[in-house]
């Protein structure tokens, strides 16, 4: 069954540094990854989606990348903003499973100060 | 505007009230999922459809129901809601092509309260 975890579950980090937040599953067997911010009280955002031909995506300020082998994927903001702050969860679609489903991080909450 | 609506933002209800919380798209996505979120259990998959008249069990289904009419839209419904359906829902749809999907976009979600 497929396990996906992020850590840390909260970050806090002075404006301007560039930070890594990381996630791992457990089967490797993906179609893709999916990087989606979360506002407080609000919906999900989709950041970035890398397939599983891929191994990393940009947009602007971030990069997410893939790691198949090792179960890793990381998400790297550059130069980072007071209004980078909110949580980021990230999403797989395992081969394994029926095709629809997603298996969610619990997420990493991070702050950053101005 | 490509979007994912749902409605109610917020619903207060009473335990057994029948109720349905609506989610449409504009987007012509053939995927459609809802998602409850809560604290310390992060986002959990219901249902899920890939098409109309198709739909699929998620990870935890018990006492939701849900159809795909048309494409648009994919109400859930509580036939019987219990306190413990308590939740956060989120409606999300995307485009589906074989193994192929396009990112998942997500509604604002709907606050449920059961007492």
């Amino acid at each position: 069954k497929q396990e996906v975890t992020q850590i840390p579950a909260a970050l806090s980090v002075p404006e301007g540094e560039n930070l890594v937040l990381n996630c791992s599953f457990t089967d490797s067997a993906i179609y893709n990854l999916q990087w989606f911010r979360q506002d407080p009280g609000k919906g999900l955002t989709s950041l970035l989606l890398i397939q599983s031909s891929q191994r990393e995506q940009t947009s602007g300020r971030l990069n997410a990348s893939l790691d198949k082998s090792s179960g890793r994927s990381t998400l790297y903001i550059a130069a980072s903003q007071p209004g980078d702050s909110a949580t980021y969860l990230c999403a797989v679609k395992s081969i394994s499973s029926n095709t629809g489903k997603l298996i969610f991080g619990q997420g990493t909450t991070l702050q950053v100060k101005p | 505007e490509a979007q994912v609506t749902q409605n109610p933002r917020y619903l207060i209800t009473v335990t057994g009230k029948k109720l349905t919380v609506t989610c449409s798209q504009n987007m012509n996505h053939e995927y459609m999922s809802w998602y409850r979120q809560d604290p310390g259990l992060g986002l959990r998959q219901i249902y899920y459809s890939m098409n109309v008249e198709v739909t699929d069990k998620g990870d935890v289904p018990e006492g939701y129901k849900v159809s795909r009419k048309e494409k648009r839209n994919f109400p859930l419904i509580l036939e019987s809601p219990s306190p413990n359906q308590t939740s956060l829902y989120f409606c999300a749809s995307s485009f589906v092509s074989g193994s192929y999907n396009s990112p998942l976009h997500f509604g604002n979600g709907t606050r449920l309260t059961v007492t």
